[in-house]
């Protein structure tokens, strides 16, 4: 069945040092989104890749889409410590060509921490 | 923009006690509805959903059921509570031509 893949499962980081999530699927993705959990709170969407090879920026949060659409990264330069939180990856598989209808699957998520 | 609410915020029940949960959306019409659960830092674990009233499927197979009686009300309950039923549950809506998911507050739901 569909699978998506997230890695790591955990990183520590030290304020300042670069942050990189990978997302693999085992089949192509209509698209592949991208959410923030807070600890203690809800996932908050941030972005959305649609295109092959799509790269796309967030000050300092840099997505991309792989060629194959089946695996993406979240890279984030010189993390602070508001960036602490579990970073999801969610790959989208729909019912047709523009359909919004289909289901998201969810990596199993990256828990970032930053210490000062 | 679409709004997220679920009611209550955190719940402890008793093992064999029923469940309900309620998710309520605004800012969209005929959204797919979502209902999610995460154990304690975990991933989501997709349990049901809704692309119209009274269309439910199921992803999982236990003890829990949804229900959709209006367009933007969603329902998650259960007739007798596990121990392996304490989590956090999210409600999710995806609506209009948008593909991304808006997600409630949650509720931490702990059985005892």
């Amino acid at each position: 069945g569909q699978q998506v893949m997230q890695i790591p499962q955990y990183q520590h980081v030290q304020e300042g040092e670069d942050f990189t999530t990978y997302c693999n699927s085992s089949t192509t993705l209509s698209n592949i989104q991208w959410y923030k959990q807070r600890p203690g709170g809800h996932p908050v969407f941030l972005i959305q890749l649609v295109k092959s090879g799509e790269v796309k920026k967030q000050k300092r949060l840099t997505f991309q889409f792989g060629e194959a659409k089946k695996n993406s990264s979240l890279h984030i330069t010189a993390t602070q410590t508001t960036d602490v939180g579990t970073y999801f990856c969610a790959g989208f598989r729909g019912g047709g060509r523009g359909s919004t209808l289909g289901r998201l699957y969810f990596g199993r998520g990256t828990q970032l921490t930053v210490w000062p | 923009s679409q709004t997220i609410h679920q009611w209550p915020a955190t719940l402890v029940q008793p093992v064999g006690s029923p469940l309900s949960l309620e998710c309520t959306v605004e800012g969209t019409s005929n959204p797919n509805l979502y209902w999610y659960r995460q154990a304690a830092g975990r991933g989501l674990q997709l349990l049901f959903y809704s692309v119209g009233i009274g269309q439910i499927s199921s992803e999982v197979p236990q003890n829990l059921s949804a229900s959709r009686p209006q367009d933007r009300q969603f329902i998650l309950s259960s007739k007798k509570l596990l121990l392996s039923d304490s989590g956090f549950y999210l409600c999710a809506s995806q609506g209009g031509s948008k593909y991304e998911q808006y997600f409630g507050p949650g509720t931490r739901l702990t059985v005892t």
